[in-house]
């Protein structure tokens, strides 16, 4: 079964700076996506940013982008010019390309990312 | 566009009284369609998922149960809540493997 691990369970930044969250996985496939998704307060779970696995280039949107190192089973989400509405629950989330039980979504117990002002 | 919908919102019951959260997608045919538990700070617990109407797989045993009655309708249930119950519970679909899971805003449950 694949594993998720998130080794932050809480960072803090300063408002404006950048912060990298990290995320690695552990699978045998060679076909899966992962995601990130932020959970603010309101609890509401946004869909952040994916990253299909045959693809080279780094999924980026906006002031979010990943660094995705898939020999080293690493994504990690890079939040550039932190705002105060950064401030949330970030989760990192990986799908099996080839499905299988719960379509192998597993998601990481996340990190509380703190925006200092 | 999809969308999906989850109501209540907010649900304070008391322990032993019956449960019922419903989630409903428009907007696309066939989806999967997933329970997901969420304890204060935690992370996401996966309930019950489905792959078509009937079709209801459990991931943890427990005092509630899943039905998908229709297509694009996801219903959890409990006949007798308990305490341990309490949480945020969040609906969520897919369709393509290569697409995101979409949630909805979730039912904040408190059993008393």
């Amino acid at each position: 079964a694949q594993t998720v691990t998130q080794s932050q369970p809480e960072m803090s930044v300063q408002e404006a700076e950048t912060v990298t969250l990290s995320c690695t996985y552990d699978t045998s496939e060679s076909d899966y996506y992962l995601f990130w998704y932020k959970q603010p307060p309101s609890r509401q779970m946004i869909l952040v940013i994916r990253q299909e696995a045959y693809k080279q280039q780094n999924a980026t949107e906006n002031r979010f982008s990943v660094n995705f190192q898939k020999a080293a089973k690493s994504f990690s989400l890079k939040i550039s010019d932190s705002q105060l509405g950064d401030a949330a629950m970030y989760f990192c989330a990986y799908r099996s390309g080839s499905g299988g039980g719960a379509d192998g979504l597993t998601f990481g117990k996340g990190t509380h990312l703190i925006i200092q002002p | 566009s999809q969308t999906i919908h989850q109501w209540p919102a907010t649900l304070v019951q008391p322990v032993g009284s019956p449960l019922s959260l419903e989630c409903t997608v428009e907007g696309t045919s066939n989806p999967n369609l997933y329970w997901y538990r969420q304890a204060a700070g935690r992370g996401l617990q996966l309930l019950f998922y489905s792959v078509g109407i009937g079709q209801i797989s459990s991931e943890v045993p427990q005092n509630l149960s899943a039905s998908r009655p229709q297509d694009r309708q996801f219903i959890l249930s409990s006949k007798k809540l308990l305490l341990s119950d309490s949480g945020f519970y969040l609906c969520a679909w897919t369709g393509l493997l290569s697409s995101p899971l979409h949630f909805g805003n979730g039912t904040r449950l408190t059993v008393t």
